[in-house]
């Protein structure tokens, strides 16, 4: 089964810096999606960023940028120049890439990142 | 373009009550997931409907079961409540035969048994 893991539960950044938050993972397929999510206080589940498993570049959207290392299983989430409406909690999922048989999302327990006037 | 919408926001049961929790999913979303996160926790997978019919399941108890409604919103019904089962409900939606099947979630229903 697969699994994935956050180890830090807790961050903290100062604006306008930058912050990375760890994610491991475990499977033994090829084929699978990476996400990273963000949840605010107001509940709800945002995605922030998307990675394929076949693809080699890292992915980027704005300020959010991933280092995907497939061999360690390691999905890092790193937020540049981070902005108080960045705090929230974050959360690493995964999801078997079998072609829509299996579309449930795996995730991480979580780390919750405060951002610093 | 309407998002993901649940109902109720709050809810508050007594131990052994029953309860139904409703989504709508995304505008031309076809596919419904629900997910129970309690306190502290990441969201766990309870099922998936998708053309009317539990398509998946995670590892939850014969006392949740679902429906999906012709027009794609689904319920969530649990039954025999118990204490545990208080948590935050998500419902997330995607479209069966896209990329990625990106899910979109909606603000969930928090659940309180006491």
């Amino acid at each position: 089964a697969q699994t994935v893991t956050q180890s830090q539960p807790e961050m903290s950044v100062q604006e306008a810096e930058t912050v990375t938050l760890s994610c491991t993972y475990d499977t033994s397929e090829s084929d699978y999606y990476l996400f990273w999510y963000k949840q605010p206080p107001s509940r709800q589940m945002i995605l922030v960023i998307r990675q394929e498993a076949y693809k080699q570049q890292n992915a980027t959207e704005n300020r959010f940028s991933v280092n995907f290392q497939k061999a360690a299983k390691s999905f890092s989430l790193k937020i540049s120049d981070s902005q108080l409406g960045d705090a929230a909690m974050y959360f690493c999922a995964y999801r078997s890439g079998d072609g829509g048989a299996t579309n449930k999302l795996i995730f991480g327990t979580g780390t919750l990142l405060a951002v610093q006037p | 373009d309407a998002g993901v919408t649940q109902s109720p926001t709050h809810l508050i049961k007594t131990r052994g009550q029953q309860v139904t929790l409703r989504c709508s999913p995304k505008s031309g979303h076809d596919t419904v997931s629900w997910y129970q996160q309690a306190l502290g926790q990441g969201p766990q997978f309870i099922f998936q409907y998708y053309e009317e019919e539990e398509r998946q399941r995670g590892n939850f108890p014969d006392r949740f079961s679902g429906h999906q409604f012709p027009n794609y919103s689904s319920e969530l019904n649990v039954n025999a409540l118990l204490l545990g089962d208080s948590a935050l409900y998500l419902c997330a939606s995607s479209l069966t035969g896209t990329h990625s099947y990106e899910q979109y979630f909606g603000p969930g229903t928090r659940l309180t048994v006491t």
